[in-house]
């Protein structure tokens, strides 16, 4: 069970998109459609931001979205603002009831 | 609203154990739900430790099961973790949280900083 790959940062500027990857295998991101995003602020506990791919829990800006292609999954967020700088991390079912996590993309917004 | 808080020593020495509680409220661990612990190495990413339902049911990182023990006491509403012989690749903050069927992570406690160190 390997760690889900993801950038280690990436940066935009107000107003504009990001998209963040989380890349599996077809034994985890691939075979399920049961990927969550976190965004965590430095010293905070995760947040979760989007469930089983593209949902959005309530109170969750809808300018967070999820997608999923083969074994990638990604978080976009639109319309970039100051308080989306946080660092951000994928999960993903892996099979035999285990679960496994990206190693987290740290979004600078400059 | 459900509350998590988890405790235990901050400091571990090396081979010896690390041991946590989560202590849950504003819910009942006996939901349908499961009960998980993930850590986060200082710089590093979060990694999946293990979880268990309140039937005492469990399931661990494989890369961490022949250490990694989990425990449910339903009468307390908590639930908690040990780690046996711990080295300094276990040095993290350790958060507990519940997990849902589809697998979100919804509630989540503090974190805890647990060293490993002589």
């Amino acid at each position: 069970q390997s760690a889900l790959t993801q950038p280690a940062s990436v940066s935009g500027s107000p107003g504009q998109s990001i998209t963040i990857s989380c890349t599996g295998t077809s034994s985890d991101v691939g075979s399920y459609n049961l990927v969550s995003w976190y965004q965590q602020h430095p010293g905070k506990a995760p947040k979760l931001m989007i469930y089983e791919g593209s949902k959005r829990p309530s109170g969750v800006s809808n300018r967070f979205s999820g997608s999923k292609s083969a074994n990638t999954a990604s978080l976009t967020i639109s319309g970039l603002q100051a308080e989306d700088e946080a660092d951000y991390s994928c999960c993903s079912y892996a099979g035999s009831s285990t679960w496994v996590f990206g190693g987290g993309t740290k979004l600078t917004v400059l | 609203q459900v509350q998590l808080q988890e405790s235990g020593p901050g400091l571990v020495k090396p081979s010896g154990t690390l041991s946590l509680t989560c202590a849950v409220s504003g819910g009942s661990i006996s939901s349908t739900s499961w009960w998980i612990w993930v850590r986060q190495s200082p710089g590093k990413g979060l990694e999946w430790i293990g979880e268990i339902y309140h039937s005492g049911s469990t399931n661990y990182n494989p890369s961490l099961k022949s250490r990694v023990t989990m425990s449910v006491d339903k009468s307390m509403n908590h639930f908690s973790l040990r780690l046996s012989s711990v080295t300094a690749a276990d040095t993290a903050v350790y958060y507990c949280a519940r997990r849902s069927a589809a697998g979100t992570i919804d509630y989540w406690g503090q974190g805890t900083l647990v060293t490993v160190s002589p």
